[in-house]
């Protein structure tokens, strides 16, 4: 069976800090990794996703996560957080045999100026 | 270009009564259809998934129904709502035959059970 760990339930940080929200996930297969976030009061957004080749992908406003098979780990990582970053992050894996999409239970970032 | 709908947006309903949420997906054939609900306080939950019209897989027991009666239609019905029914239900979408790769959200629906 896969399951996604999101480590930490809430992070608080100061603006213009490093932040690192953990995930770890479990499979017996091949999987595709990704990471959501959610707005206050808003949908379920990508951030980013690993499918294949380079184990370090970025997203377009700064974050970026690297496939650690070894570790199992697919941690986020942004070198300096805005407020608007106060979001909730979801780590989520897709099975690659299978159709199907397990979520992590979510890290609630929250950006302190 | 591939769209998917949902209603509706917000729902309040007293415990005891039945539910139904409508999930619809535009642009696509043959989609595999998901259910997930978020409770307040917890993570993404999957409830059900279908692969085909009819087929209904439950991933967890629960008080709740999925039904596909057409192809891109996906519903969720309960028969009598409990308190923990609560929580926000968002539907998703998988194109056939590109793998797990590609998801597709809709805007979810927030049902309140008081």
């Amino acid at each position: 069976a896969q399951s996604v760990t999101q480590l930490d339930s809430q992070v608080p940080v100061f603006e213009e800090a490093p932040v690192e929200l953990r995930c770890n996930y479990s499979s017996s297969v091949s999987v595709y990794l990704f990471w959501y976030v959610q707005y206050p009061n808003q949908g379920l957004q990508l951030l980013l996703k690993y499918l294949s080749g380079s184990t370090l992908v970025e997203s377009i406003n700064g974050f970026e996560a690297e496939f650690n098979k070894s570790q199992t780990s697919f941690h986020l990582r942004k070198p300096s957080v805005h407020i608007s970053d106060t979001a909730e992050y979801f780590c989520a894996v897709s099975v690659y045999n299978f159709n199907k999409f397990y979520f992590g239970s979510g890290t609630k970032l929250n950006v302190k100026p | 270009s591939q769209t998917i709908h949902q209603w509706p947006a917000t729902l309040v309903q007293p415990v005891g009564s039945p539910l139904s949420l409508e999930c619809t997906v535009e642009g696509t054939s043959n989609p595999n259809l998901y259910w997930y609900r978020q409770a307040a306080g917890r993570g993404l939950q999957l409830l059900f998934y279908s692969v085909g019209i009819g087929q209904i897989s439950s991933e967890v027991p629960q008080n709740l129904s999925a039904s596909r009666p057409q192809d891109r239609q996906f519903i969720l019905s309960s028969k009598k709502l409990l308190l923990s029914d609560s929580g926000f239900y968002l539907c998703a979408w998988n194109p056939p035959g590109l793998g797990p790769s590609i998801w597709y959200f809709g805007p979810g629906t927030r049902l309140t059970v008081l």
